[in-house]
């Protein structure tokens, strides 16, 4: 059972860099799946921000492309995300995930983590 | 404003039957699977339905997936107050080269 863990500070300035982590366990970060984060800003839906492959692949969400980057870290099975010049607009509940598959175009999201808050604010 | 349209809520008696519709483009549910999560309240997204109509495993079968054209459908019958929760749509934009989520449809069992 694949099994993910998101880490990070909770508070972060206006204009500074949310930098999060997710560890995995139960599977290899070098498996035939892609491995993404997603948020959720209090009360409202699901926006997705980007995902990576173990061969170096990205793709990132077009509104957030320019202030987002997502790495791995393969000896310690656990992969990053940063999202730099943050706003209170970036308050929310930061989710890492697994995409099912190594076609990112038929991927799915099958296993997430729990989920952290990150609140943007002085 | 979600690529993929959900109605923002729906509602309906225990037993009952009810449908959540997603509505896209060609560029999204027109030539990509959909799938669905279910989202309860303080949770992570669980996954319902994928490839427009599959149940993962341990998904109850009250649950059903649907797709034509550029729309999609998520169908649940006999009801039951666990069931009251979120439910996204999602697909592949092809356009915009990556992920897309519908706005999310809060269902409610009177």
């Amino acid at each position: 059972q694949v099994q993910l863990q998101e880490s990070g500070p909770g508070l972060v300035k206006p204009s500074g860099t949310v930098s999060l982590s997710c560890a995995v366990s139960g599977g290899s970060i070098r498996s035939s799946n892609w491995w993404s984060w997603v948020r959720q800003p209090p009360g409202k839906g699901l926006e997705w921000i980007g995902e990576f492959y173990h061969s170096g692949s990205t793709n990132y969400n077009p509104s957030l492309k320019s202030r987002v980057t997502i790495s791995v870290d393969k000896s310690k099975n656990q992969f990053s995300l940063r999202l730099s010049s943050v706003t209170a607009a970036d308050t929310a509940v930061y989710y890492c995930a697994r995409v099912f598959g190594e076609i990112a175009v038929a991927g799915y999201f099958d296993y997430w983590g729990q989920g952290t808050l990150v609140t943007v604010s002085s | 404003q979600s690529v993929l349209t959900q109605p923002p809520s729906v509602s309906e008696a225990p037993r009952q039957r009810v449908t959540i519709s997603c509505s896209g483009s060609n560029s999204n549910i027109g030539n990509n699977a959909v799938n669905w999560y279910q989202q309860l309240p303080g949770k992570p997204p669980k996954l319902l339905i994928y490839y427009d109509d599959l149940l993962p495993s341990g998904v109850s079968d009250r649950f059903s997936g649907s797709k034509s054209g550029t729309s999609a459908s998520l169908a649940i019958s006999g009801l039951q107050s666990e069931d009251e929760a979120d439910y996204y749509c999602a697909a592949w934009d092809d356009s915009l080269n990556g992920r897309v989520f519908g706005g999310g449809t809060k269902l409610t069992v009177l």
